[in-house]
């Protein structure tokens, strides 16, 4: 079935520092959103993507949703320690119908 | 409330019960997800109610699971006879139908089998 690959699998990094995760799918996407969990909560949607080369930012959040449809990155600049967390994409292939999770990438951030 | 509302937020149940957990959804929202995540793991797709088609039922596990949705209301997921390794939290999500999908969350259910 449709998947869609995160990577890295976890990020351990110094506060202050830049943070990058990507996603990418084997099918062409319409939609690309990126999530945030932290512990016990729901996710919470940070940035939603509808266009292909759509760059969008949401205070040091930026993501893109690449030119192909078929992926997409978070970046998160000068990273504080809330910044602390399980980052999820999701997407909608173009056939519409569910949305689809990645694995999750989980950041931890040194003070 | 306007977000998403999931109770209970947390149940206890003895093996081999029956359990009935309810989504209400922002109002006006047509689509509504149910997933699934165990501890420390991704979310697993459950159902998805979209408007007036077909729910995609294509993610439950079990016929002991099954979901209910009336219209652009409440829905409902009932796990039958529940096993151990059914132990999560099960989370609702909604979203509009169309072309601006994002998907909103509830905080979730724990559901502990004992």
């Amino acid at each position: 079935g449709q998947q869609l690959n995160q990577s890295p699998q976890s990020m351990f990094i110094q506060e202050g520092e830049d943070v990058s995760m990507n996603c990418t799918s084997s099918s062409i996407f319409n939609t690309w959103l990126w999530y945030k969990q932290d512990p016990g909560e729901g996710p919470v949607l940070l940035i939603a993507l509808y266009k292909a080369g759509e760059l969008t930012s949401n205070g040091r959040l930026t993501a893109q949703f690449g030119i192909t449809r078929k992926d997409s990155f978070l970046n998160i600049s000068a990273s504080i320690p809330s910044d602390v967390g399980i980052y999820f994409c999701a997407g909608q292939t173009n056939q519409g119908g569910k949305l689809i999770f990645g694995q999750g990438t989980e950041l931890s951030v040194k003070p | 409330g306007a977000g998403v509302s999931q109770s209970p937020s947390n149940k206890v149940t003895e093996k081999g019960k029956d359990v009935e957990l309810r989504c209400d959804p922002i109002s006006g929202h047509t689509a509504l997800y149910w997933y699934r995540q165990r501890l420390g793991q991704g979310l697993e797709f459950l159902i998805y109610f979209q408007g007036n088609s077909a729910p995609d039922k294509s993610g439950l596990p079990s016929d002991r699971f099954s979901a209910e949705r009336t219209g652009e209301s409440v829905s409902t997921l009932t796990i039958q006879r529940t096993q151990q390794e059914d132990s999560a939290v099960y989370l609702c999500a909604s979203s509009l139908l169309g072309e601006y999908t994002e998907a909103f969350f509830g905080q979730g259910t724990r559901l502990t089998v004992v």
